[in-house]
């Protein structure tokens, strides 16, 4: 089976511009969560969906935002880039139906971005 | 608010003996902790998950206690080789079913041959 794609590996973006980061996860995950990778916060939680829906948000201004296709691939996008904004942002996919919790992520590598 | 807090950002230790991690956690009563290996450029990897009501886990050398009354996890590899330097992360559930999960800072383990 093929892991979780993330497109593209690395970006580099000047503040003000936006961003549309992709994500294709394995074949036959319906979840899809998105984390933001910093040295100083660590991973942080971004949001998830499944089945189209976002199921859950973490706690980031409502300049990102994310979408999931009836294929199961994830879109997250962030508008007016901030300096603040670099980072690795990853994408998760699970097995995990609905309701159904305990299971593990499969990460993707990552997108690097870099704001300037 | 949910806080999760791996003991130390760095772990150096000799070929051949058990490294141990530490993983607290407060405000929070997780359904289940996972353990995540991460290296340099890359996405973390999936190792261990024990649930609440577990007490230990293994997977060959590796083994994660939970003990949901000190809210800690332990994360051991035994017989560790140079190549099981890394980053490894501790993670718990958000929230009740979704994916979120929380996130300790990881910490960087460094085995000397």
């Amino acid at each position: 089976k093929a892991g979780v794609t993330q497109t593209p590996r690395y970006l580099i973006k000047t503040r003000g511009q936006q961003v549309t980061l992709s994500c294709s996860p394995i074949s036959g995950h319906r979840s899809v969560s998105w984390y933001q990778q910093t040295p100083g916060q660590g991973l942080q939680f971004l949001f998830e969906y499944f089945s189209e829906t976002q199921r859950n948000k973490g706690n980031f201004p409502g300049r990102f935002s994310g979408r999931q296709f009836s294929n199961s691939r994830s879109e997250m996008n962030v508008s007016t880039l901030e300096l603040g904004d670099s980072a690795l942002y990853l994408c998760a996919s699970s097995p995990k139906g609905s309701g159904q919790v305990n299971t593990e992520a499969f990460f993707g590598q990552g997108t690097r971005l870099t704001v300037v | 608010s949910q806080k999760i807090e791996q003991n130390s950002e760095a772990l150096n230790i000799q070929e051949g003996k058990t490294a141990t991690l530490t993983c607290n956690y407060t405000n929070y009563s997780p359904a289940y902790l996972q353990w995540y290996r991460q290296d340099p450029g890359r996405g973390p990897v999936f190792l261990l998950l024990i649930r609440e009501n577990e007490k230990e886990k293994r997977k060959e050398r590796l083994k994660v206690t939970f003990d949901t009354t000190l809210k800690q996890s332990l994360f051991h590899i035994t017989a560790s080789q140079p190549a099981d330097s890394a980053t490894y992360l501790c993670a718990l559930d958000g929230s009740s079913n979704t994916g979120k999960l929380i996130f300790g800072q990881g910490t960087t383990l460094q085995v000397k041959p």
